[in-house]
């Protein structure tokens, strides 16, 4: 199963509203990542977890709050997001860090709009 | 540091005819390269990855790509191009040992009928 799931497809919430994102994958992979992907844009990586952890935060607002509760599941917390928060927001998993040979996969995503 | 640079924001074909997506990187090091397809509204696929192995490599969907280090490039090419292959292409870099990936701008390949 080389798969990663994203739950919700679809999230409106307004700039008051908490919200989660979650990630979902059992290929047993130990590095995590959250994107961000504008419209016509390359996705932004926004956070890594290395086995449980989180290794990087790429200078990402408080309002995004990163959780890895176990090896399989990430999840992004949301809170007093603003309109231009609204994006494609990308999950994805490698064997390892990425940098050797290890490619990511990539989940679905869940596309945000914040009103 | 290291770069890529997608040399066409967007590619016109003939279905049947083929495809060259350009891609040159800048590395001080061995980089591995990867190239991955996005269809609207969807994640990224991998097509292919290079890491110093063969330079010429096959990748999925009739794809393959050269890596051709004096030329810092990693080109991707198919034969002949299918409706379906009309999507958003991105060259990505990233070094060994390293966890710094970075995404070209992306190439959007239209496939004429």
């Amino acid at each position: 199963d080389t798969e990663v799931t994203q739950t919700p497809k679809h999230l409106v919430m307004g700039m008051t509203n908490k919200k989660s994102l979650k990630c979902e994958q059992h290929m047993g992979h130990r590095a995590m990542y959250w994107y961000k992907q504008k419209a016509k844009k390359p996705p932004e990586l926004m956070f890594v977890y290395s086995y449980e952890k989180l290794s990087i935060n790429e200078s990402v607002p408080s309002r995004f709050s990163p959780e890895c509760p176990n090896s399989s599941l990430l999840n992004l917390h949301l809170h007093a997001l603003q309109p231009e928060d609204s994006a494609l927001y990308l999950c994805a998993s490698s064997q390892g860090l990425s940098g050797s040979q290890y490619e990511q996969y990539f989940g679905p995503g869940t596309r945000l709009t914040v009103t | 540091a290291q770069s890529v640079t997608q040399l066409d924001s967007h590619v016109s074909v003939s279905e049947g005819t083929p495809v060259l997506l350009r891609c040159n990187y800048s590395s001080s090091y061995s980089p591995s390269l990867f190239w991955y397809v996005q269809h609207p509204n969807k994640g990224l696929q991998l097509l292919l990855k290079y890491t110093s192995a063969a330079t010429l490599v096959k990748g999925i969907n009739g794809f393959e790509a050269e890596f051709k280090k004096s030329e810092t490039s990693f080109h991707l090419t198919k034969p002949s191009a299918h409706m379906s292959d009309a999507a958003e292409y991105f060259c990505v870099v990233s070094l060994y040992n390293n966890n710094d990936m970075r995404f070209g701008a992306g190439t959007r390949l239209t496939v004429k009928p």
